[in-house]
């Protein structure tokens, strides 16, 4: 079946960089996903990737795949105070139609800043 | 930008009461996805819908049901409430022909059983 991992905190200084990291075990997944939750608040989508492509790079985000080891991991530059959030993992299969279906999430990696 | 849009934005039921929850996807999106997340989980995937046609089954127990309509929005119906049921229920939509494209989440309801 399919099994996302994440460790469950991340510390670092501000202005660092924060690395997230997460594991799948479903060598079918297809799109991967990043989400930031902020307490009592919703899933923001940070970015995506297909299982086709290893880096994916939106301004302060960076994404980096490694199919053969079904690791991916997050980068986030110059970490700042709001970036303070869970951050979740999930994957999804291609659908037969050619579309996404239901995610499956991994636990979330708490980040936490240091001033 | 339209977002997803769920209502209501917070609900107290009393155990074996019945709740139904709203969803609104964005415009042009053809898929709404049901999760929920209980405190301190990750989401759980519920149900899904794709052109009003029940699409993909995850952990939904047999007291909730859901459908879609035709103007693509969405209600989740829960019936026979119980304290476990307290959690965050989150929509998201995308559009099935593009893929993970916009898979996006609404801003969740949470439903308080007491």
């Amino acid at each position: 079946g399919e099994d996302v991992e994440q460790s469950l905190f991340l510390s670092v200084r501000e202005g660092d960089s924060s690395v997230i990291n997460c594991t799948y075990t479903d060598s079918s997944s297809t799109y991967l996903y990043w989400y930031k939750q902020e307490p009592g608040a919703g899933l923001q989508l940070l970015t995506y990737i297909f299982s086709n492509m290893d880096m994916k790079q939106d301004q302060r985000l960076t994404v980096l795949l490694n199919k053969k080891d079904k690791h991916l991991s997050l980068r986030i530059a110059d970490t700042q105070t709001g970036d303070s959030a869970i951050y979740f993992c999930a994957e999804s299969m291609k659908y037969s139609g050619g579309g996404a279906d239901g995610l499956t999430f991994g636990k979330g990696t708490h980040l936490i800043i240091q001033p | 930008a339209a977002g997803v849009i769920q209502s209501p934005r917070h609900l107290i039921k009393e155990k074996r009461e019945t709740a139904t929850l709203k969803c609104y996807p964005i415009p042009r999106h053809d898929t709404v996805y049901w999760y929920q997340q209980g405190p301190g989980q990750d989401p759980q995937f519920l149900i899904s819908f794709y052109e009003k046609m029940q699409s993909d089954k995850g952990s939904i127990p047999d007291r909730f049901s859901a459908q879609q309509f035709s103007d693509y929005h969405s209600e989740l119906n829960m019936s026979s409430l119980e304290l476990g049921d307290s959690a965050l229920y989150f929509c998201a939509s995308s559009k099935r022909t593009g893929g993970g494209y916009g898979y996006t989440f609404g801003s969740g309801t949470r439903l308080t059983v007491v």
